[in-house]
C-alpha cells in the first residue's frame, strides 16, 4: 500500500523565520511528488517534481526530490503570516490503472507569528 | 468555467438517506478525481476517470459509494445509505494528461457532508 509521511506535524515560527518541511514516500511505480498549501479552501498547487535533484523555486518557496533517499523537502525563508496554512504532500504513481492517482502524506500545519 | 466546482457546498442528511455530489471539472479536462478529507488529515483517494472511464475505484470504503461521469464532463458521487462515519469533505479534482503524464491535479472547494 502507497505511503507518504510528513514531518513536523505541526510547526509554529516568526515572520522572517526559514521553516523546512519534509516529506518521505513510498509509492508504487513512482513518477512524481507534489506539494500543496491548504488554507481554509482547497488545496492550491505549489510544486510538482520529477527529477531528483533538481530544485524548483517559486518566490520564497523552494523544493527538492530525492529519489535515492524517497523523500522531498519544502523551503519558505523569510516566512509571513500569509504562509499560514496545511502544507501537503503527494505522490503520483504510473503503474496501470493507478496513473496519476495521489497518495496524500497528513500534512504539515504552519503557523507563523508577527 | 475558470476552476473546478462542487455543489452542493453543504449537505446534511440523516442517517439512511442516499445523497449524490456533485463535480464540474475545469473545461477540457479529461482526467477526474474523487477525494475525501477528514479533518486534520490529507486527502484520501476514492476513484478516478479519464474521458468516461473509470479507471480505479479502488478507493471507494464499500459498495454504498458508487460514482459516475457518463459524457466525460460533470461526475457525480453518489453515497447510499448514508451513516454517520461518511461524514467528511469530499473534494474533486481535475487533471489535464499531456505527454502521458499524470499533470498536476486542481482541487474543487469540496462538499462538505454532515450524516446526523
Amino acid at each position: 500500500e502507497d505511503k507518504v509521511v510528513q514531518s513536523p506535524l505541526s510547526l509554529v515560527v516568526h515572520e522572517g523565520d526559514t521553516v523546512t518541511l519534509n516529506c518521505s514516500y513510498e509509492v508504487t511505480n513512482f513518477r512524481s511528488l507534489l506539494w500543496y498549501k491548504q488554507e481554509k479552501k482547497a488545496p492550491t498547487f505549489l510544486f510538482m517534481l520529477t527529477s531528483s535533484g533538481i530544485e524548483k523555486k517559486s518566490g520564497r518557496l523552494s523544493s527538492i526530490l530525492d529519489k535515492k533517499e524517497l523523500s522531498s523537502i519544502l523551503n519558505i525563508t523569510a516566512t509571513q503570516t500569509g504562509d499560514s496554512a496545511i502544507y501537503l504532500c503527494a505522490g503520483e504513481g504510473a503503474g496501470g490503472t493507478s496513473y496519476g492517482k495521489l497518495t496524500f502524506g497528513q500534512g504539515t500545519i504552519l503557523t507563523v507569528h508577527p | 468555467g475558470a476552476g473546478v466546482s462542487q455543489s452542493p457546498r453543504y449537505k446534511v442528511t440523516k442517517r439512511g438517506q442516499d445523497v449524490a455530489l456533485r463535480c464540474d471539472p475545469i473545461s477540457g479536462h479529461v482526467s477526474l478525481y474523487w477525494y475525501r478529507q477528514a479533518l486534520g488529515q490529507g486527502p484520501e483517494f476514492l476513484t478516478y476517470f479519464n474521458y468516461e472511464a473509470q479507471q480505479d475505484k479502488s478507493g471507494l470504503p464499500n459498495d454504498r459509494f458508487s460514482a459516475e461521469r457518463p459524457e466525460g464532463s460533470i461526475s457525480t458521487l453518489t453515497i447510499q445509505r448514508t451513516e454517520q462515519r461518511d461524514s467528511a469533505m469530499y473534494r474533486c479534482a481535475s487533471s489535464s494528461r499531456t505527454s502521458g503524464r499524470g499533470g498536476e491535479q486542481f482541487f474543487g472547494p469540496g462538499t462538505r457532508l454532515t450524516v446526523l
